[in-house]
């Protein structure tokens, strides 16, 4: 079935490190693609997303590439800040089954000062 | 603008008792309106999804339904709650399949 898998946390990084968060997909048909953040004590929100293969989601530093030959959908931030402190949501919806929208289990980002 | 209200926030209720839960979004019309459950540690548990008054999608077969009275209002229930129910709930909507999906506050429900 259509399935959404993320790396494991907690993932521990210092001020200024480099950040990768994995997710994979499994999908029939062509889905977008999304990472959602959750921020202790808030909702979850969206952070970026991209609709089709080779599109580039971008926002407050984050960046992810829709890779169709790999189904991976990779969170990068080039240096990551106290702030970004949260957790992480990989998600998919699939247009051919009336917007269904499947998220990942989430991936605990923790930056030490 | 667009809001989502989801109540209660928090329940108990006894093994075996019913269950309601309520979503209603205000603000927009024909939304596509989700149930999810959030378990720590995994993530969310896509429950069902609505694209239209009277039109429920389950993903996951078990102790729970749901039911889309009114093109803005997504109700949760269960006739017999388990204790394997407990969890926290989030009502979610967005406009069309592409687009951002906006989250209540969820309700945490304990089965005691």
């Amino acid at each position: 079935g259509d399935s959404v898998t993320q790396m494991e946390g907690p993932v521990t990084l210092s001020e200024e490190a480099f950040l990768t968060i994995n997710c994979t997909y499994t999908a029939t048909g062509y889905p977008s693609l999304f990472w959602y953040v959750q921020y202790p004590g808030e909702g979850l929100q969206l952070l970026l997303k991209a609709t089709k293969a080779d599109d580039k989601g971008s926002n407050k530093g984050f960046e992810a590439t829709y890779r169709k030959e790999t189904t991976s959908f990779h969170l990068e931030k080039g240096s990551v800040q106290v702030s970004d402190s949260a957790v992480y949501f990989c998600a998919l919806s699939l247009y051919n089954q009336g917007g269904k929208l499947i998220f990942g289990q989430g991936t605990e980002l923790s930056v030490k000062p | 603008s667009q809001t989502i209200h989801q109540w209660p926030a928090t329940l108990v209720q006894p093994v075996g008792s019913p269950l309601s839960l309520e979503c209603t979004v205000e603000g927009t019309s024909n939304p596509n309106l989700y149930w999810y459950r959030q378990a720590a540690g995994r993530g969310l548990q896509l429950l069902f999804y609505s694209v239209g008054i009277g039109q429920i999608s389950s993903e996951v077969p078990q102790n729970l339904s749901a039911s889309r009275p009114q093109d803005r209002q997504f109700i949760l229930s269960s006739k017999k709650l388990l204790l394997s129910d407990s969890g926290f709930y989030l009502c979610a909507w967005r406009q069309g399949k592409n687009t951002e999906a906006f989250f209540g506050q969820g309700t945490r429900l304990t089965v005691v």
